[in-house]
């Protein structure tokens, strides 16, 4: 099946610095991707969705200047968690599909820990 | 307000069946995903039903009624690598994915 692939898995940095997370389809070309966090015993909620060449979407409530979204290609969307602090741990997955909309794959996800 | 129940956990014994159930309200209905998801790591793809009735794969069916805003995951000889969050997630007529809370599921020997 098709791969998607989220680097990194597990990053810890401290309080007022930046965070970036990319995710890549690595055998297929993504019309668009989405950015999900999830917090402990809690359901995916979804941040955002992202198409290439243009701006995200943003769900009510995700701050788009705090969690900036680029989808430069593709096969590339980035997170970048601007001066995170100790609320914005989280596990942050992406996901992306083909089109078709049952045939959506995850990245393996990536454990924000800000001190 | 667009809703999805299942339970937060349960428990079955190794080698068992068990039912998970999930009921839905949503604004429209473009499908209904299943998704296993070990602690610490992404979902993974279980199934997928449109049409009402059941689909089985392996060990694991899943099963559909749009009528009633139902579906459950069945998952026969239950196995210790089973035990896990399984989530049940619906496409609204927006294609926006809904996700419910996640059932935990303890397998006991």
């Amino acid at each position: 099946g098709a791969v998607v692939s989220q680097h990194p898995s597990r990053v810890i940095c401290k309080s007022g610095t930046s965070v970036k997370i990319e995710c890549r389809s690595l055998d297929f070309q993504a019309t668009t991707m989405f950015w999900y966090r999830q917090f402990p015993k809690q359901s995916l909620m979804l941040m955002a969705t992202s198409n290439e060449g243009s701006k995200a979407t943003y769900e009510q409530g995700v701050e788009k200047d705090k969690f900036l979204i680029n989808h430069a290609s593709l096969t590339l969307s980035t997170l970048t968690v601007t001066s995170a602090h100790p609320e914005d741990s989280s596990f942050y997955i992406c996901s992306a599909n083909t089109g078709e909309y049952e045939k959506l794959f995850f990245g393996s996800g990536t454990q924000l820990s800000v001190l | 307000g667009q809703n999805i129940d299942q339970p937060t956990e349960m428990t079955a014994t190794e080698g068992a069946i068990v039912q998970i159930n999930c009921t839905y309200q949503t604004s429209g209905f473009n499908g209904l995903f299943w998704y296993q998801q070990h602690a610490g790591e992404a979902p993974t793809f279980l199934s997928y039903n449109v049409l009402d009735g059941l689909e089985e794969k392996g060990r694991f069916s899943s099963f559909l009624s749009r009528s009633k805003g139902y579906s459950y995951l069945l998952l026969k000889e239950l196995q210790m690598k089973d035990s896990a969050s399984y989530l049940c997630a619906v496409l609204d007529s927006n294609y926006q994915l809904i996700w419910g809370a996640g059932t935990k599921l303890i397998i006991k020997p």
